[in-house]
């Protein structure tokens, strides 16, 4: 299994309050993206990274922001959280970004009240 | 965004039965084609990535085909087992860093 984590796995919040969700590999990947999963959807992009300080939007990238400062972190920042934003969030990775398979982390389960 | 459909969105098929399910993506701009296994509280896990058309994958009794002229694969379990049972996802990569994704096929399995 590629080394991914996620944390936190499970979250309740409030609403209008800020999130952090973060995604860790031991892979030294260069690509990272996160995508918010829902019924009745396929897993749909938010936002991906292709390197430190490297981030491009997604196809929801609305209300979301992200950060990579090193290699193996990429934070996916809700900063006033609504109740849309009720998902489960996926973490992937991939060494490249053409045809490389993206490896999926466990997924965070996120309710915001 | 683009439009990938996948059909069935679910079936039951009896222990030993072979199934094949189908996914449909745009026939232009094509890049590659993946199909994700996923297994209820797991996450997604890689089957296959194609990327020419005609391709073929074979792992074990699951294989995929390929045809980009006209936009769709196919997925085929040969002698389903109940293991076998999970949603089977397809996912379109029309430029160097997106994938979108279907809803799935749900498969079950009955023993």
């Amino acid at each position: 299994d590629a080394g991914i984590t996620q944390s936190p796995r499970h979250k309740v919040t409030e609403t209008g309050t800020p999130v952090t969700l973060r995604c860790h590999q031991t892979e030294n990947h260069r690509y990272m993206y996160w995508y918010r999963q829902d019924p009745g959807h396929g897993l749909r992009l938010i936002h991906y990274s292709y390197g430190v300080k490297d981030t491009d939007k997604g196809e929801v990238s609305d209300g979301y922001s992200v950060s990579r400062s090193k290699t193996e972190d990429f934070l996916l920042t809700l900063e006033s959280a609504t109740s849309s934003q009720t998902s489960v969030y996926f973490c992937a990775i991939s060494f490249s970004g053409s045809v490389e398979t993206q490896y999926f982390g466990p997924g965070t389960r996120l309710l915001v009240l | 965004i683009l439009n990938v459909e996948q059909s069935p969105q679910s079936l039951h098929v009896q222990e030993g039965d072979s199934t094949n399910f189908t996914c449909s993506f745009p026939s232009s701009n094509f890049y590659a084609l993946h199909w994700y296994r996923w297994e209820t509280a797991k996450s997604p896990e890689a089957l296959f990535v194609m990327t020419l058309n005609g391709d073929e994958k074979k792992k074990g009794r699951i294989s995929a085909t390929l045809n980009t002229k006209e936009g769709y694969s196919y997925l085929y379990i040969k002698g389903s087992q109940p293991e076998d049972s999970a949603t089977y996802l397809c996912a379109f990569r029309a430029g160097a860093n997106n994938l979108f994704f279907g809803t799935g096929t749900r498969l079950t399995v009955i023993p």
